[in-house]
């Protein structure tokens, strides 16, 4: 599976956007980028993920760049509930679903 | 609907002993895995099964851990015997698709070895 780098840490201003770099320059062109974050004391959770086109669900935006060697995850009005741990994963479909999770990035929201 | 469910949410139990995880995944989810993260390490894959096969168990760290998923349902994950390295917080993820998908985690269970 293609490294990931990520700050070890950030921080963000409640209500303001969050933005997780992610440089992933090794990338394949049929390689996913996904983000999950762990929340203390509970499981990964699932963000959002993409091929090569900007995403957006519910919880976050997803922007690769043209040349897809790195990725923004942004989170548009930071909540204090949003303080976690943020993986950048970039996996194969032929990896079976296997997930290799970095350092990510903790994020720290304060008031 | 339920999401993944993980018995006990902690376990401590003595060197030499044996555990047994256990791992609801959703309701239809064909793909069931199995992580852990040890401390001050990052969360590390253990097995994949497919229905009641196992996939992928290349992180399977030895032979003292046993994973099973009965008729593709539930699955548990067997330590014996627990040694001090395998303290920990296990993770089992559940998924539905072809393994190109999201992966639903749940809270996991704290292995204490003492």
């Amino acid at each position: 599976d293609a490294k990931t780098t990520q700050p070890p840490s950030m921080d963000c201003a409640e209500g303001r956007a969050a933005n997780l770099p992610c440089n992933h320059s090794t990338i394949s062109g049929n390689e996913y980028v996904y983000w999950y974050r762990q929340i203390h004391s509970q499981g990964p959770q699932y963000i959002i993920h993409g091929l090569k086109n900007n995403e957006t669900n519910e919880m976050a935006s997803l922007i690769i760049t043209e040349d897809r060697k790195s990725s923004t995850l942004i989170l548009p009005h930071a909540t204090l509930r949003d303080t976690a741990v943020y993986y950048c994963i970039v996996r194969p479909p032929w990896s079976y679903g296997k997930l290799t999770f970095g350092q990510g990035t903790i994020l720290t929201v304060h008031p | 609907e339920a999401g993944v469910t993980q018995f006990p949410s902690h376990s401590v139990i003595e060197k030499g002993q044996t555990v047994t995880l256990r791992c609801d995944p959703i309701s239809g989810h064909d793909n069931l895995y199995w992580y852990r993260r040890v401390m001050g390490k990052e969360i590390k894959f253990l097995l994949h099964f497919v229905k009641e096969s196992k996939q992928d168990e290349s992180g399977m760290p030895n032979n003292r851990f046993l994973a099973e998923r009965t008729g593709g349902t539930y699955s548990t994950l067997k330590v014996q015997p627990a040694e001090l390295e395998d303290s920990g917080v296990y993770f089992c993820a559940s998924s539905g698709g072809t393994g190109r998908h999201e992966q639903y985690f749940g809270p996991g269970t704290r292995l204490t070895v003492t």
